[in-house]
């Protein structure tokens, strides 16, 4: 089955960018998600993009896809202290949703 | 965008006592919803997939005795964790399906916190 990979943590200043990085490894994956939880909650899907784009922008999101290396980036411009959460990744297999284990990503004032 | 809605948020129960999760689709209908476990500090994992009319689809490894799920009307699906147990503690996430899966149209709910004592 899918593997999905993520660095645990980043910490960055208010007003830096921020870089999540993602490794799959289930080349057929037609599309690739960011979601994000707030403590507590549940997911709210940021962005997705499908597998035949190498980027999409989304205001201050950023979706970098590079198929060869199965590698997946967000980057959020311009980073706030309400961006404080987990980001998970999770790309689309045959059947399901397979989801990494998440960055928790935390805004230095 | 759509809203799934998870009740309770949290609850609290005696070792051997049965717990019912409620998940809805506040406004659209929802033919299949999913549920997710996810352990503190880690990531989602899909316990079952909730058709409804029909009987769950579980993930291997996932006892379907233990935690009976029903998706008797087109908004609801409810998870029931049967004889719980302190290892039953975790956090109870459902998502709802809007139209196709491929379109990224999936909406998840607050989550349910499960403690077991």
């Amino acid at each position: 089955g899918e593997d999905v990979e993520q660095s645990l943590f980043l910490s960055v200043r208010e007003g830096d960018s921020s870089v999540i990085n993602c490794t799959y490894t289930d080349s057929s994956s037609t599309y690739l998600y960011w979601y994000k939880q707030e403590p507590g909650a549940g997911l709210q899907l940021l962005t997705y993009i499908f597998s035949n784009m190498d980027m999409k922008q989304d205001q201050r999101l950023t979706v970098l896809l590079n198929k060869k290396d199965k590698h997946l980036s967000l980057r959020i411009a311009d980073t706030q202290t309400g961006d404080s959460a987990i980001y998970f990744c999770a790309g689309k297999g045959a059947r399901q949703l397979t989801f990494g284990s998440g960055t928790q990503l935390t805004v230095l004032p | 965008g759509a809203v799934v809605s998870q009740h309770p948020s949290w609850v609290i129960c005696k070792s051997g006592t049965s717990v019912k999760i409620e998940c809805r689709s506040l406004d659209f209908q929802a033919t299949t919803m999913f549920w997710y476990r996810q352990f503190p500090k880690q990531s989602l994992m899909l316990m079952a997939t909730s058709n409804e009319g029909s009987k769950a689809t579980y993930e291997q490894g996932v006892e379907k005795d233990k935690f009976l799920i029903n998706h008797a009307s087109l908004t609801l699906s409810t998870l029931t964790v049967t004889s719980a147990h302190p290892e039953d503690s975790s956090f109870y996430i459902c998502s709802a399906r809007v139209g196709s899966l491929g379109t990224g149209e999936l909406f998840f709910g607050e989550g349910s916190r499960l403690t077991v004592l």
